[in-house]
């Protein structure tokens, strides 16, 4: 068990500019989240796969957020015409279905600057 | 909507002394999760408290989940140079959605006395 691995750590952009981040979560969970957590703040829910469906999208996903998980494996995190705002820590978690109140294992995040 | 508020926002410690930190809502939450982030790092989880009343320890760390449901406190005793980190609260959203969808606060941060 590795843990929940997200890369790249780090991301500088220009505004306007398109970004992609991936998550590989622990093997053997088939639920994989997506948080946000700008400077002191707690982590923001995104959305949420089980196994490659995306069952769950917050309001804070705008639609130049798009994420995908196409093999239930690993889940990639798009950011199209990046915005200043955007700027945050972006978190990947996942549990396991099959385990009763199965806590969220959070990666190392990638923090995204746009400059 | 759902909003975690913790307390206090931040505070100094001295190793060895004691360290109390709580968590309200006005909303109800079955489960209380308290989770540790260290700098450049995603949160850790160190308890998860499931039922009203239920106290539950981690080493030195100890929480409650508050019996009216709205609050919950996590204490550490005897804390060590690595306490240091913000730790948060954190619940399930209520809608009946994924487990896995928290709301969490806003955090407490430790840091050593100068």
């Amino acid at each position: 068990d590795t843990g929940v691995s997200q890369n790249p750590r780090h991301k500088i952009t220009k505004r306007g500019q398109n970004v992609t981040f991936r998550c590989d979560p622990i093997s053997e969970h088939n639920r994989l989240y997506w948080y946000r957590q700008t400077l002191g703040q707690g982590p923001e829910f995104l959305t949420y796969f089980q196994n490659e469906a995306q069952l769950e999208k917050s309001r804070l996903l705008s639609d130049r957020f798009s994420a995908e998980r196409p093999k239930g494996s690993f889940s990639t995190l798009e950011i199209q015409r990046t915005e200043q705002g955007d700027s945050a820590m972006y978190l990947c978690a996942s549990s396991s279905m099959g385990v009763t109140n199965s806590p969220l294992h959070f990666g190392n995040g990638t923090r995204l600057t746009v400059t | 909507g759902q909003q975690l508020n913790q307390s206090p926002q931040s505070m100094f410690i001295q190793e060895g002394e004691d360290v109390s930190m709580n968590c309200t809502s006005s909303s109800i939450f079955n489960t209380w999760l308290w989770y540790k982030q260290d700098p450049g790092e995603g949160p850790v989880l160190l308890i998860a408290l499931y039922k009203a009343g239920e106290l539950t320890s981690n080493g030195r760390l100890t929480a409650q989940f508050g019996i009216t449901r709205k609050d919950s406190f996590l204490n550490i005793s005897a804390s060590i140079p690595s306490d240091v980190g913000i730790y948060f609260c954190a619940g399930p959203r209520e809608y009946g959605g994924s487990q896995g969808n928290l709301i969490f606060g806003k955090g407490t941060k430790l840091s050593v006395k100068p």
